[in-house]
Parts: C-alpha cells; sequence; structure tokens
C-alpha cells in the first residue's frame, strides 16, 4: 500500500494565481482530511469529507474548494493564491466516518505564494 | 469550547533522562486524545490515544501517557529519551463534532547527547 500521497511536494505561486493540491489514498478510508501547518500554530483544519460526495468546512476554509468524487482522492484548489495561504499542506485519512480514529498522513506539500 | 493547551514550546532533555511533555486540555464531555509526533521534515505518526477505556496509554517507541479527569491533564511521558526521539510532539482532542480534533501548538523535544 502506498498509504497517503500528496502532490506536489513544494509549489511556488503568485498571488492571484490558482492551483490543485492532490491527495489519494489507497486504504478505502471513508474519511479525509486537509489541515495547514504554520510555525507555532499546530494544524488547523481547512475542510474534510465523511465520504464520497459529502464535504465540509473545517476552522480555515476561505480560499479553498474541495470535492470528493471518489473514496479515493480528495483535492484541495486553492481559488485566488494570496501569500497568507504560504504554509505546509497535509492531507490525511482514517477508517471509518469520524476523527476518533488514527489519521493517516500524506507528507505533505510546501507552498509559497509570493 | 474544547481546546488543548501545550505547556512548553520547547523541552530539552539529555539523553537516557526522563522526558515530559505537558498537555492540558478542555471538554465539556468525556474527550477522545491523542499524541502524534512529527519527525524533522517528515509526515505525522500516532503515538497513542486514549478513548476511556485505561487511564494509562502505552504508545509506540517506549512512550506513555496517563489521563487525569481531575487535572484535565494528558501528559506524554518517557522513562528515558534517545536521540532518536528529537521531534515536535502535537498534543490533539476531539471537538464538539465526531468530525473534527483540535491541535495543541506543538513541543519541540531536544535531547542532547
Amino acid at each position: 500500500n502506498a498509504g497517503v500521497t500528496q502532490t506536489p511536494k513544494f509549489q511556488v505561486l503568485k498571488t492571484g494565481q490558482s492551483m490543485t493540491l492532490q491527495c489519494a489514498q489507497d486504504m478505502n478510508h471513508e474519511y479525509m482530511s486537509w489541515y495547514r501547518q504554520d510555525p507555532g500554530m499546530g494544524l488547523r483544519l481547512i475542510h474534510y469529507s465523511v465520504g464520497a460526495g459529502i464535504t465540509d468546512q473545517g476552522e480555515v476554509p476561505n480560499g479553498y474548494n474541495v470535492s470528493r468524487s471518489t473514496t479515493e482522492d480528495f483535492p484541495l484548489r486553492l481559488l485566488l493564491a494570496a501569500p497568507s495561504q504560504t504554509s505546509v499542506y497535509f492531507c490525511a485519512s482514517s477508517y471509518g466516518q469520524g476523527s476518533y480514529n488514527e489519521q493517516f498522513f500524506g507528507p505533505g506539500t510546501r507552498l509559497t505564494v509570493l | 469550547a474544547q481546546s488543548v493547551t501545550q505547556l512548553d514550546s520547547h523541552v530539552s532533555v539529555s539523553e537516557g533522562t526522563p522526558v515530559l511533555l505537558r498537555c492540558n486540555y478542555s471538554s465539556s464531555y468525556s474527550p477522545s486524545l491523542f499524541w502524534y509526533v512529527q519527525h524533522p521534515n517528515k509526515g505525522l505518526q500516532l503515538l497513542l490515544k486514549y478513548t476511556s477505556a485505561a487511564t494509562l496509554v502505552k504508545g509506540i517507541n517506549g512512550f506513555e501517557a496517563e489521563f487525569k479527569k481531575s487535572e484535565t491533564s494528558f501528559h506524554l511521558t518517557k522513562p528515558s529519551a534517545h536521540m532518536s526521539d528529537a521531534a515536535e510532539y502535537f498534543c490533539v482532542n476531539r471537538m464538539d463534532s465526531n468530525y473534527q480534533l483540535i491541535w495543541g501548538a506543538g513541543t519541540k523535544l531536544i535531547i542532547k547527547p
């Protein structure tokens, strides 16, 4: 099993550009989520999904869109990139529909917005 | 409202000495608490999880944590630090909803030779 994979590993954008961060898992997990990690702040939840076709907002959803057309994939779209979105982004998945099970994390995407 | 406070941003110990990383939580109901570890330039990995089955929880790599309801604490300990334990550690609590977690700000563990 590859586990949770994320692409790209690094990305530099200019303000106003858009892009999609890819996330895929091969463990047939129902729950998937996107976090951003900023220094001194821990991880903050952006969006999550409890199954294909179902998504919901987390703590910091503004400026991001998600969709879940399959169990395996959960892409995160930045619509109009801003310097405040410079961060490290982690995708995670877990068995079941709740957040009470172990989450498996991808390696992260380091995004810089100039 | 649920919250998680990690009381130290950095902890420095000598190799072979005990480790204590402190975490306090607030919760309006029985919490689900986790400790995750992040090694430099790597992803996050679950160390251990509390879900009310036992107050002393054993995790991987010799770590354990004790849930103390009266003190609203879930401190992480290890009897003897190893150089490979140098990493950042996060205490995590489940929020009101079953679908969201709240993360502490993290504690960086430094191991001196």
